[in-house]
């Protein structure tokens, strides 16, 4: 099946700098790709759709100037936490694919000390 | 307002036997639904999906059913193996809008 590759797996910054996450569709063009969050226990939490060529469009309560996403191309798209704090300590995931299937990247697990 | 619901968060089953995960939703205007399988720290895993059109479909182990008049999805795994121990996610999805509404989760353990 498709593959769609994040990096990193795992970061760990200190409190007000930035992180970038990449999202990588490796065998498909994917002109749309999305971002998740998961909290221990809890279901992913769409935060927002990466749109290649065009601005992110963000779910509602989500910070478009904290979660940066940039869809530079058809196969990569990125998420910028900027000024991370430890609240923003979490599983994100990013997905991509069709109409009746999306496949996951496995995930950058982000820890702001 | 939770439009896919998995009421129960964890079920426990013998090797061998019968999985069923339960799916709740609310709008009758999800097009597709879709299983998906979660290790610890990984990404989902896609399973299996079926169209609004269909009332089931079968993959191997897995078959998804879908009653459309309750707005009920559910998966059954037969023969339930230890490595189908994960976290399962059901989710419903609209045509055109690419956005996945997805349930909270069921936690499967299956005991050898």
């Amino acid at each position: 099946g498709a593959v769609v590759s994040q990096h990193p797996s795992w970061v760990i910054c200190k409190s007000g700098t930035s992180v970038k996450i990449e999202c990588r569709s490796l065998d498909f063009q994917a002109t749309t790709m999305f971002w998740y969050r998961q909290f221990p226990k809890q279901s992913l939490m769409l935060m927002a759709t990466s749109n290649e060529g065009s601005k992110a469009t963000y779910e509602q309560g989500v910070e478009k100037d904290k979660f940066l996403i940039n869809h530079a191309s058809l196969t990569l798209s990125t998420l910028t936490v900027t000024s991370a704090h430890p609240e923003d300590s979490s599983f994100y995931i990013c997905s991509a694919g069709g109409t009746d299937t999306q496949y996951f990247g496995p995930g950058t697990r982000l820890t702001v000390l | 307002d939770q439009q896919v619901k998995q009421n129960s968060p964890s079920l426990s089953v013998q090797e061998g036997r019968i999985s069923i995960l339960n799916c709740d939703y609310t709008n009758s205007m999800f097009d597709y639904f879709l299983w998906y399988k979660k290790y610890p720290a990984e990404g989902p895993t896609f399973l299996i999906s079926i169209s609004s059109i269909k009332d089931k479909n079968e993959d191997g182990r897995f078959t998804v059913f879908l009653n459309k008049s309750a707005k009920h999805l559910s998966l059954h795994i037969v023969p339930s193996q230890p490595g189908d121990s994960a976290v399962y996610f059901c989710a419903a999805y609209f045509s055109g809008t690419y956005k996945y509404i997805f349930g909270t989760g069921t936690r499967l353990k299956v005991l050898a």
